[in-house]
């Protein structure tokens, strides 16, 4: 089993609104991932969390705040948004940090 | 330079032909090589990875590695219109040591039937 879910699917929210968007795996993955990704381009790289630690984060801008509640969750807390962040947030997890990464579906933002 | 390259394509191979991706990396302290197939408003599929120089084969997919040439590549035989798709290579690790992927801007796939 190499599933990653992620909820919402869609995702429609005002420049005002707080959400969260969340993701989960039973796989034991150590090493889970949040990414961004526009109309194509490549997924580009938000924050990493190895062992429930934050081990990176990309310069995201504080609007974006990551959370690792425990080594199954991880969620992406959303607060006042601009237009351009709307995207395609995709998770993954891996074993660890050095291995293969599986995608979750993805939640298709929309910042209106 | 671009950390990682592809060709964005499209290529465009018959249908039972092989089709060719490649991919280069500019940091000669890489790991760990990765390809994703990506299908339109879909998340990332892992489809294979590779560690040492030389082929790894999975049915119809063969990813090959040159570290000496920091170059990798996916051949998928007997293609088909199902292979249509974004075709995104990863690289991970290397001299600074963190563990992220960088992924190349990925290659457009079309087969033809």
């Amino acid at each position: 089993d190499t599933e990653v879910t992620q909820t919402p699917k869609h995702l429609v929210m005002g420049m005002t609104n707080k959400k969260s968007l969340k993701c989960e795996q039973h796989m034991g993955h150590r090493a889970m991932y949040w990414y961004k990704q526009k109309a194509k381009k490549p997924p580009e790289l938000m924050f990493v969390y190895s062992y429930e630690k934050l081990s990176i984060n990309e310069s995201v801008p504080s609007r974006f705040s990551p959370e690792c509640p425990n080594s199954s969750l991880l969620n992406l807390h959303l607060h006042a948004l601009q237009p351009e962040d709307s995207a395609l947030y995709l998770c993954a997890s891996s074993q660890d940090p050095g291995h293969e990464a599986f995608f979750g579906q993805g939640t298709r933002l929309t910042v209106v | 330079q671009k950390e990682v390259e592809q060709n964005s394509g499209p290529l465009s191979v018959p249908e039972g032909a092989i089709a060719s991706l490649n991919c280069t990396y500019s940091d000669r302290g890489s790991q760990s090589f990765f390809w994703y197939r990506q299908y339109s408003g879909k998340s990332p599929e892992l489809i294979m990875f590779i560690y040492s120089n030389g082929d790894k084969e999975d049915g119809r997919f063969t990813a090959q590695l040159n570290k000496a040439s920091q170059y990798v590549s996916l051949l998928i035989r007997d293609s088909q219109p199902s292979d249509s798709a974004t075709y995104l290579c990863a690289v991970l690790g290397g001299s600074s040591g963190t563990y992220k992927y960088i992924f190349g801007t990925g290659t457009r796939l079309k087969v033809l039937a």
